[in-house]
């Protein structure tokens, strides 16, 4: 089985531009969450999202960040006028559905993309 | 979530048993205590879990206290590949899933 897929995994952007993350989730895996992880630092939590629904976006950012988990196809973070600040890496992890009951769900992370702002 | 405490770094002999500590003295009845661990530059790897009962699996072994306000992770045989930072995290078991909210963690060195 395939494991959680992120692409790039190498981004340079110029300040201003933007910057998209593509995050393929384990096949079957219904939860996406997006990590970000500054230099010298720890994993932060951004967002966690189900298909086509934010569920928490508590630790993004207020301007500029935003994510989505389509019906299909990969979810995306999306960086707007990129600034050096957002230099890190991104990290997604995906999470099987829980079928409704209260369970320890095991979060499986990808390689992550390293996003470098010039 | 309960906050965890976990040395920053640690050192263990190629071969020899790591035995990582984490003390989570606030932990509530439902929720479990996670390992992950991030190898130099990697996506963090999931290691174990449990609940109250020591667990144990291809990887690595959690012993729980019975008060649970404590754990260890045992990498039986550590190799140098095993060097990383080790991450202990508690968390609520939740139907809707949930993030996980990472500490310093423990930086492991596995030496020759």
């Amino acid at each position: 089985n395939a494991g959680v897929m992120q692409n790039p995994r190498h981004l340079v952007r110029r300040r201003g531009q933007e910057a998209r993350l593509r995050c393929s989730p384990v096949k079957g895996h219904s939860h996406v969450y997006w990590y970000r992880q500054l230099p010298e630092e720890g994993l932060k939590f951004m967002v966690y999202l189900q298909k086509e629904n934010i569920i928490d976006e508590s630790g993004m950012p207020k301007e500029r960040f935003s994510a989505e988990f389509p019906k299909e196809g990969p979810s995306i973070l999306r960086i707007q006028q990129v600034v050096r600040g957002d230099s890190a890496a991104y990290f997604c992890a995906s999470s099987p559905p829980t079928g409704g009951a209260p369970r320890a769900d095991t979060q499986y992370f990808g390689p992550g993309t390293r996003l470098t702002v010039l | 979530d309960a906050k965890t405490t976990q040395p920053p770094s640690m050192d263990c002999a190629e071969g020899r048993a790591a035995n990582l500590p984490c003390n989570h003295s606030t932990i509530s009845g439902n929720e479990y205590v996670y390992w992950y661990r991030q190898i130099h530059s990697q996506g963090p790897q999931y290691i174990i879990h449990g609940l109250k009962n020591n667990e144990t699996n291809e990887m690595a072994s959690l012993i729980i206290t019975e008060d649970r306000k404590s754990s260890t992770l045992i990498l039986p045989h550590a190799t140098l590949r095993d060097t990383a930072v080790y991450y202990c995290i508690v968390r609520v078991a939740y139907n809707q899933g949930g993030k996980l909210i990472f500490g310093q963690g423990t930086e492991l060195s596995v030496k020759p």
